[in-house]
């Protein structure tokens, strides 16, 4: 069964750095690009970025200063940093897997982590 | 940058059919795709490639794209198909999201 797990603090004080952690299970790191999505309570998704297993990775512009993504092949996880947050970063976030090469859908989700930014 | 706009909400009778727009701009020359999000839980892809469905998601759900819009369509709607349905295309170098629409079945 393929499965997606986040994991990481669920509270980060502002201007320090959000570090999370998707673990894979179930299938190959190697076989999808890996996604991080966040949701602000109440509100919708906003894409993050995505990482592959070859290092190539590509980020949201608007997070892009901020934002550095990294994949562990040997553990079959990869990770996300965003660095000087704030309230606004506030959100639910998802790691994802884009399974169909070239259908720039998400068709793996993590349940998700809450993460809190306040000190 | 590149937006997906979605109406806020749409209600629909049970067994009813509903459709929910997403337009954006040549939105038509993208592949679109759309997820369903139920409280507390992960979205889940119910179309993809305008109009593909992955193994799973009943027949019932269905999709297209042209010119400027894409529409979810929901034939025979279910009470259990109340959630949360978001567009999401490929533009601008990044993934984007639609606004979002609440499904309310009553």
């Amino acid at each position: 069964q393929v499965q997606l797990q986040e994991s990481g603090p669920g509270l980060v004080k502002p201007s320090e750095t959000l570090s999370l952690t998707c673990t894979v299970s179930g299938v190959s790191i190697t076989s999808y690009h890996w996604n991080w999505i966040r949701q602000p309570p109440g509100k919708g998704l906003e894409w993050i970025g995505y990482i592959h297993y070859s290092g190539n990775s590509d980020y949201n512009p608007s997070l892009k200063s901020r934002v550095t993504m990294s994949v562990n092949t040997s553990n079959k996880q990869f990770s996300l940093r965003l660095k000087s947050v704030s309230a606004a970063d506030t959100a639910v976030y998802y790691c994802a897997g884009e399974g169909t090469p070239g259908s720039y859908a998400f068709d793996l989700w993590g349940q998700g982590i809450m993460v809190t930014v306040s000190s | 940058s590149y937006e997906l706009i979605q109406p806020p909400s749409v209600s629909v009778s049970p067994g009813q059919t509903a459709s929910i727009t997403c337009s954006g701009d040549k939105l038509g020359d993208k592949y679109a795709c759309w997820y369903q999000q139920k409280p507390g839980q992960s979205p889940v892809l119910v179309i993809y490639q305008d109009n593909k469905r992955p193994s799973g998601i009943p027949e019932r759900f269905s999709g297209s794209n042209s010119g400027n819009t894409a529409t979810l369509t929901i034939s025979g709607t279910q009470p259990m198909d109340e959630a949360d349905y978001y567009c999401q295309a490929y533009g601008s170098s990044t993934y984007v999201f639609g606004t979002g629409t609440k499904i309310t079945v009553l």
